[in-house]
């Protein structure tokens, strides 16, 4: 079955760095790679996915980046702010609807 | 549009005992899936239901149940509580079931979760 494996499992940066957390998976019959971000007391919100057809996606700050030949893939956060502090996971189909990363624990400081 | 609704959020019980907790999918969305998280294990995979059938079911013990209704809210059992079992319960619903969305993909919107604390 699929496996997904995620690093770092915690991050810190400065406010208005960068932050890149990247995923590897297994099954290279996946063909969808989400990210979700969870904030304290809620449930995991999708942010932005990508399908096995595209190697890029981006929306405003947050961008996914994917290769196939390698099976990673990557979320890059630019310009970081207090409020994307949080917990990020990424995802990849498996024999059940998603397997999921360990959780990356982003802190943006201020 | 409202999203998913789990209840109840929080809930308290004693080792042995049994707990059932409630999801209510988006409107539409006829597959829900269930997972647990734990700060050591992430998010692990419960079940899936499609159309009031089970379609995948995770590595846990048969002590996890759950069921789908007509109107696609579904609901889980966890009986025998253990100590183990203090995590939160989070309910996903999607339109379709894995593997029968565009792609192949199956794009998951998640509720609030049940947190369970086992005494």
């Amino acid at each position: 079955g699929e496996n997904v494996e995620q690093h770092p499992s915690t991050l810190s940066v400065q406010e208005g760095d960068s932050a890149v957390i990247k995923c590897t998976y297994s099954d290279s019959a996946s063909n969808y790679f989400p990210w979700y971000k969870q904030e304290l007391g809620k449930g995991p919100q999708l942010i932005i996915d990508i399908r096995s057809n595209v190697g890029e996606k981006k929306d405003q700050r947050i961008a996914v980046t994917l290769n196939k030949t390698a099976k990673h893939f990557s979320l890059h956060i630019t310009e970081t702010q207090p409020e994307d502090s949080a917990v990020y996971f990424c995802a990849a189909p498996g024999n059940t609807p998603l397997v999921f990363g360990k959780g990356t624990r982003l802190s943006v400081i201020a | 549009k409202a999203g998913v609704t789990q209840t109840p959020r929080y809930l308290i019980k004693t080792r042995g005992q049994q707990v059932t907790l409630s999801c209510s999918p988006i409107s539409g969305h006829r597959s829900v899936s269930w997972y647990q998280q734990t700060p050591g294990q992430g998010l692990q995979f419960l079940f899936e239901y499609f159309s009031e059938t089970q379609r995948n079911k995770g590595n846990f013990p048969g002590r996890f149940s759950g069921r789908q209704f007509s109107n696609s809210r579904s609901e889980m059992n966890v009986s025998t509580l253990e100590l183990g079992d203090s995590a939160l319960y989070l309910c996903a619903s999607s339109l379709t079931a894995s593997g029968q969305g565009a792609s192949g993909a199956n794009v998951l919107t998640f509720g609030a979760g049940s947190r369970l604390t086992v005494l």
